[in-house]
């Protein structure tokens, strides 16, 4: 059964500055990750998708990368701004026909301003 | 309007109550999925359904059921609620054409409380 992990759980960083957030999953069989935000109150936004066969992913100032033999994918976040603010979670989505996700509990990001 | 909409958005009610949660989207998607969102455990995968006349179950189907009624709609029905059904729900839809990314689209999620 996959299993995926986020790693914090919250993080509070002044504005502007650099940040990563991570993402392990312990089955390495994925056929994509995928990271969302979501604000409060409010559903999921998907933000960047990589497929297994690649190793990176970028949006703006979002940078994904995946290594499926160490079972981890960052998302990283250049320059940040206080409307970055939100919680980010990755879910890996399974090779079967049935292209199930598994959801991280997600990281509780604050950029102070 | 939102794609995806979920009535209703917060609802409390007591332990033993029947509760029903609707989803209605505009998106022409043919997926429809129920998920449930806990503190500190992330979304659960509840009941998804690929087309009018299939249900599947999910990781966490025990205590729910649902109902396919048209494409469009898919809800959600407590028949006993009990207070560790508290938490956040969310509806989801994804495209056929789509579906090989994993790809979703999510509504705004029913708070729902359980006294």
């Amino acid at each position: 059964k996959q299993e995926v992990t986020q790693i914090p759980a919250a993080l509070s960083v002044p504005e502007g500055e650099n940040l990563v957030l991570n993402c392990s999953f312990t089955d390495s069989a994925i056929y994509n990750l995928q990271w969302f935000r979501q604000d409060p109150g409010k559903g999921l936004t998907s933000l960047l998708l990589i497929q297994s066969s690649q190793r990176e992913q970028t949006s703006g100032r979002l940078n994904a990368s995946l290594d499926k033999s160490s079972g981890r994918s960052t998302l990283y976040i250049a320059a940040s701004q206080p409307g970055d603010s939100a919680t980010y979670l990755c879910a890996a989505v399974s090779s079967g026909s049935a292209r199930q996700l598994t959801f991280g509990s997600g990281t509780q990001l604050t950029v102070l301003p | 309007d939102a794609d995806v909409t979920q009535t209703p958005r917060n609802r409390i009610t007591k332990t033993g109550k029947r509760i029903m949660l609707e989803c209605s989207q505009t998106k022409g998607h043919d997926r429809m999925y129920w998920y449930r969102q806990d503190p500190g455990l992330g979304l659960r995968l509840i009941y998804y359904s690929f087309d009018v006349k299939d249900i599947n179950k999910g990781e966490i189907s025990d205590g729910y059921s649902v109902s396919r009624q048209a494409q469009a709609k898919f809800s959600l029905s407590l028949e006993s609620a009990i207070p560790n059904q508290t938490a956040l729900y969310f509806c989801a839809t994804s495209d056929w054409r789509t579906a090989n990314t994993g790809e979703l689209f999510f509504g705004e999620g029913s708070r729902l409380t359980v006294l």
